[in-house]
């Protein structure tokens, strides 16, 4: 079975602080995509990557960057937490094509005090 | 971007009835994909239906698509109060499609 592992499932950090979300999945998958979930707005794409040290623009980048040094790991960096950034975060990694089917983390819910 | 439009935004039935919720979308796909997600956790792929089929089954589930009227419904027969969660439909066009999803489906199967 497909695994993708967050590093928290909760988090708390004050405003300001750079927040590092990790990402990992074990099947050696090409794509990788982070998204954020807000009450009533479904899933926004941040970013994705296709490829290693490759990445693109989601619909809502702004306050975030990523990094995709290995294959396996995508990592999601808020540079400087805001409080509208509490949400929860939800990575997903997808097969070859991106019209396959996206296996989910289990999210992490990110409050910024 | 694609993105997907389900409703109702809520539906609550009682165990052991079907539930039925739908999902529009815009452009022409190559495939349109169901997935659930329970509280608090990830989605999870339920079923993925591709452009030149009319209907898929897979357990309980049943999906149908009309690429003419670009809609497609998910059927969850003999609901249980385990399939209490959100669904979401997925539609992509491209290889590289930037799919969002939206606010779902939220059902509720009442014991």
């Amino acid at each position: 079975d497909v695994k993708v592992t967050q590093s928290s499932r909760y988090l708390v950090k004050r405003t300001g602080e750079k927040v590092f979300l990790e990402c990992v999945q074990d099947m050696d998958h090409e794509n990788m995509f982070w998204y954020r979930q807000d009450p009533g707005l479904g899933l926004r794409l941040i970013y994705f990557s296709y490829d290693v040290k490759m990445k693109e623009k989601g619909d809502i980048p702004e306050g975030y960057s990523v990094s995709r040094e290995k294959k396996e790991r995508f990592s999601l960096i808020l540079e400087s937490a805001s409080t509208n950034q509490t949400s929860m975060y939800l990575c997903a990694s997808s097969f070859g094509q991106a019209n396959y089917e996206r296996y989910f983390g289990p999210g992490t819910r990110l409050t910024v005090t | 971007s694609q993105q997907g439009e389900e409703d109702p935004q809520a539906l609550s039935i009682q165990e052991g009835e079907n539930a039925t919720m739908n999902c529009s979308y815009k452009t022409s796909i190559n495939n349109l994909q169901w997935y659930r997600q329970n509280s608090g956790r990830g989605l999870v792929h339920l079923i993925l239906i591709r452009s030149n089929e009319r209907e898929k089954h897979s357990g309980r589930l049943r999906v149908t698509l009309d690429t003419s009227k670009k809609s497609s419904s998910l059927l969850i027969t003999a609901s249980r109060a385990a399939d209490t969660a959100s669904y979401f439909c997925a539609p992509i066009k491209t290889s590289y499609d930037k799919v969002i999803f939206g606010p779902g489906t939220s059902l509720s199967v009442i014991p």
